[in-house]
């Protein structure tokens, strides 16, 4: 079983939805979680990073740990075509530097 | 701009040959990382280092090596013995000490072998 776990989609949605991407993890020393957004042929693009459980906000997208069950999202109101791009789930344990990716979701949003 | 630079950004090698991929990074991190992304298979670590002159093997390190001589820089070399080198390189950086360190990511080096 992977440490993360991530749908890959891909995920088709019409401009304007509110889009949600959701991440599971095993392991529960987890308590740095990272949402990267990565276009075709770029790096990823640290987007929101959240430390243990709780909600964070900024802008149209708003990062979700659920510690108790092992399950982060992020969600996307508004959504723009140029939202569309692979998104990656993160997290790392505390004073750890090693860092566990989920397989990444592809996002379109079409116009 | 503080930053991760990669180069090059394309790179082709023809088979049997050695190639490094450079990485430097101006953040004044103390760790830096070499991730392989190939698609459908998220991002493997390579290798990582948290202080100059020190680094460890990720999940696939075997065809790879790294030096890490200055605190800015992480070349990467994929060696002949790396048996299918085609993919996507990533390097990336961190503050290494204490509770807190996002990992910051370069715009990725694509090797192709021929």
């Amino acid at each position: 079983q992977k440490e993360v776990e991530q749908d890959p989609g891909p995920l088709s949605v019409p401009e304007g939805a509110i889009v949600s991407l959701n991440c599971t993890y095993s392991n529960s020393a987890f308590q740095y979680f990272m949402w990267y957004r990565q276009y075709s042929r770029k790096g990823p693009e640290l987007l929101m990073y959240t430390y243990s459980s709780g909600n964070k906000e900024d802008g149209r997208f708003t990062a979700q740990v659920d510690k108790s069950s092992k399950y982060i999202s992020l969600f996307i109101r508004d959504s723009q075509p140029s939202d569309s791009a692979t998104y990656l789930c993160a997290m790392r344990v505390y004073n750890f530097n090693k860092f566990y990716f989920g397989s990444g979701t592809k996002l379109n949003v079409k116009p | 701009d503080g930053g991760i630079t990669q180069s090059p950004k394309y790179l082709f090698r023809k088979e049997g040959q050695n190639v490094t991929l450079s990485c430097e990074q101006n953040l004044n991190h103390d760790a830096m990382y070499w991730y392989r992304q190939d698609p459908g298979q998220g991002l493997r670590l390579i290798y990582y280092s948290q202080i100059v002159n020190d680094f460890q093997k990720g999940d696939i390190a075997e065809g790879y090596s790294v030096s890490r001589e200055k605190k800015e820089s992480f070349p990467l070399t994929v060696t002949s013995a790396q048996k299918n080198p085609t993919a996507f390189y990533l390097c990336a950086s961190s503050i290494s000490t204490g509770n807190t360190g996002e990992l910051f990511f370069g715009e990725g080096s694509r090797l192709t072998v021929l």
